[in-house]
């Protein structure tokens, strides 16, 4: 059982660019979540989403972001207009439900590095 | 969600036990207590997580304290794989809500 999948694992972008993650979740699950870590710090939440939702959004900057969760497909993470600021690791977590508390788990993929020159 | 407090860093010998404590003042009677840790360059991955009795895995033991205000992650043989940071997050089991990440616990293995 394959587990959560990011694509790419490293993304190199002019200032300017516009930079595209994609996130497929462990199969079955159906909700989403995407985590932005800068360098030497921790996991800011950015977006959770469910199949064409977004359910809680509180953690995406207001300009230039944006995620999708398709019916099919995987879920995309958009940035626009990148600036070097904007790099950061990012990574993708899916659950089989939003009960989380009582499964308890999040998986986690590998992560995409996007590097802004 | 609740807020978690930890120490920044610690350090073990490998082979000996490690605990890693996380003071929780502010918990609810809904929160679970979860545990994640992150490799270098790795994304985070599940330790354990509990609610008021203390768990067992196949990673490590987590003890809550008898008012749930503090728990414990317990490595029984810490190696040096086990090097990674190490955070402690409350998760109200009601809610379908993000996992707030505080900033952890560095733990260093010494050889």
């Amino acid at each position: 059982n394959a587990g959560v999948m990011q694509n790419p694992r490293h993304l190199v972008r002019r200032r300017g660019q516009e930079a595209r993650l994609r996130c497929s979740p462990m199969k079955g699950h159906s909700h989403v979540y995407w985590y932005r870590q800068l360098p030497e710090e921790g996991l800011k939440f950015m977006v959770y989403l469910q199949k064409e939702n977004i359910i809680d959004e509180s953690g995406m900057p207001k300009e230039r972001f944006s995620a999708e969760f398709p019916k099919e497909g995987p879920s995309i993470l958009r940035i626009q207009q990148v600036v070097r600021g904007d790099s950061a690791a990012y990574f993708c977590a899916s659950s089989h439900s939003d009960r989380g508390g009582k499964s308890g788990e999040l998986f986690f993929g590998e992560g995409s590095r996007l590097t802004v020159l | 969600d609740a807020k978690t407090t930890q120490p920044n860093s610690m350090e073990s010998n490998e082979e000996e036990p490690v605990h890693l404590p996380c003071n929780h003042s502010t918990i609810s009677g809904t929160d679970y207590i979860h545990w994640y840790r992150q490799l270098p360059s790795q994304g985070p991955e599940y330790v354990i997580h509990g609610l008021t009795s203390n768990v067992n895995n196949r990673m490590a033991s987590l003890a809550i304290a008898e008012d749930r205000k503090s728990s414990t992650l317990i490595l029984h043989r810490a190696t040096l794989r086990d090097a990674a940071v190490y955070y402690c997050i409350l998760r109200d089991v009601n809610y379908g809500q993000n996992f707030v990440f505080g900033p952890g616990t560095r733990l260093s293995v010494l050889p």
